[in-house]
């Protein structure tokens, strides 16, 4: 079975760029997260969305950050525009909400702005 | 809100000797726990998870954990280490439903495997 799907994997783009990563959530999966890695901060939950809903957009930093599911099988997390402290690595995890089942992530995008 | 620390930032053990990983939560209520490995340049791949029940869960790669209400602790254990597993390992919580709502991640972990 394909697991969760991630694109671009890696993104290199100049300050003040629109920058838009991509997630396609295992097939059944309603829940969909989208998580931060960062050396200083770890890993940061930016937001995430229940059937297509957004739950919970607490964790996303600032207003330049925005995410979207139009739809059960794609997501976006758009950065608008980008500077160079949003240089990290974005996951995307998807889950199915009810069973109690854990979270699949993607294998994530390196983002890298110059 | 949950935490979750993991106090040690670097552990190296040789090949073929015992390993555990400490995983300390705050979380008022039941958590769920869980475990990842992250290899480098790759996501994270679930080891093993607690919901409920027996205390003691299995997980895959021959890992297994503990949970310890009394002491907040979730800790990672495997017998016996094999040079594969050199990898950084993450615990979580979750607030509820199980993977359902968002997780806590602690700083991680990174295992060094000595020959």
């Amino acid at each position: 079975d394909a697991g969760v799907i991630q694109s671009p994997r890696h993104e290199v783009t100049e300050m003040g760029q629109e920058v838009t990563l991509r997630c396609k959530p295992i097939s059944g999966h309603n829940s969909l997260f989208w998580y931060r890695q960062t050396m200083m901060r770890g890993l940061e939950l930016l937001i995430y969305f229940n059937n297509n809903v957004p739950i919970d957009d607490s964790g996303m930093p600032e207003d330049r950050f925005s995410a979207k599911m139009p739809n059960a099988s794609f997501s976006t997390l758009k950065i608008q525009p980008s500077e160079p402290r949003d240089s990290a690595v974005y996951f995307c995890a998807s889950s199915q909400q009810v069973g109690n089942q854990p979270q699949h992530f993607g294998d994530g995008t390196r983002l890298s702005i110059l | 809100a949950q935490s979750v620390t993991q106090p040690d930032i670097h552990i190296t053990v040789s090949e073929g000797a015992s390993l555990e990983l400490r995983c300390n939560y705050s979380y008022g209520a039941t958590p769920y726990l869980f475990w990842y490995v992250q290899s480098p340049g790759q996501g994270l791949q679930l080891l093993l998870k607690y919901f409920s029940g027996d205390t003691l869960v299995q997980g895959i790669k021959g890992f297994e954990a503990e949970f310890k209400r009394s002491q907040s602790s979730f800790n990672l254990r495997k017998p016996s280490v094999h040079w594969s597993d050199a990898a950084e390992y993450f615990c979580a919580v979750g607030a509820g439903r199980g993977g359902a709502d968002g997780l806590t991640f602690g700083k991680g972990t990174h295992l060094i495997i000595q020959p």
